[in-house]
């Protein structure tokens, strides 16, 4: 079965510091999603993207996030200056149509110092 | 914004047991739903999923799940469950094309 592939599996950084997560859709999806799970906490949504654009976001994607998908494989998330509330698992995922099934990657942990 | 209640924050049963998750949702509208378990250590793993048609539906690895409308409900069932049953699932709601997930129900499933 086609999987999404996240890289790295874990990633630790300093406060203050940018991270780029990033996240290898399956080869025919259009929409793409970010999620993340603090530990002991439930899923959240962060924000979903189509057509090279942000197709709506939470209250948690605020201005420290930026999502891209620079070329035609890779969908990326920045967080420009990380804070320690920022230590999660996050997952991307794709589907390939709106409200359908999603394809869920392995997660990346990030650990905010 | 519609939101997705899972009753049961922790269950411990033992093998053979019978397992019912309760999932309740609030939204009027049109819905998809699905069930997602994260064993530990892994990424979340669609169990089953439904859409329209027959409101009882079967995933994998013996798990079912029946949808209620009436109730507001999609609520996941196995009728013996083993010790790799053992995880975090979640009910999730898809309305207004944004998934929106439960609050999790972790499994332990004692040999």
């Amino acid at each position: 079965e086609p999987e999404v592939t996240q890289t790295p599996s874990h990633q630790v950084t300093q406060m203050g510091q940018e991270v780029i997560l990033r996240c290898v859709p399956i080869s025919n999806h259009l929409y793409f999603y970010w999620y993340r799970q603090i530990l002991g906490q439930k899923v959240e949504f962060l924000v979903s993207f189509y057509n090279n654009e942000i197709s709506e976001k939470s209250e948690i994607f605020d201005d420290q996030f930026s999502v891209e998908r620079p070329d035609g494989s890779n969908f990326t998330l920045k967080i420009r200056s990380t804070k320690l509330e920022d230590s999660a698992m996050y997952f991307c995922a794709s589907s390939a149509r709106q409200g359908e099934k999603l394809f869920f990657g392995s997660g990346t942990q990030l650990s905010v110092l | 914004a519609q939101s997705v209640s899972q009753h049961n924050h922790h269950v411990i049963l033992s093998e053979a047991a019978s397992l019912e998750l309760g999932c309740n949702y609030s939204y009027g509208g049109t819905v998809n739903l699905f069930w997602y378990v994260q064993y530990p250590g892994q990424h979340l793993q669609l169990l089953l999923k439904y859409f329209s048609g027959d409101p009882l539906v079967k995933g994998i690895k013996g798990f079912e799940a029946e949808f209620i409308k009436s109730k507001f409900s999609f609520n996941l069932r196995k009728p013996s469950v083993q010790w790799s049953d053992t995880a975090e699932y979640f009910c999730a709601v898809n309305a207004d094309y944004k998934l929106s997930f439960g609050a999790g129900t972790t499994v332990t499933v004692r040999a």
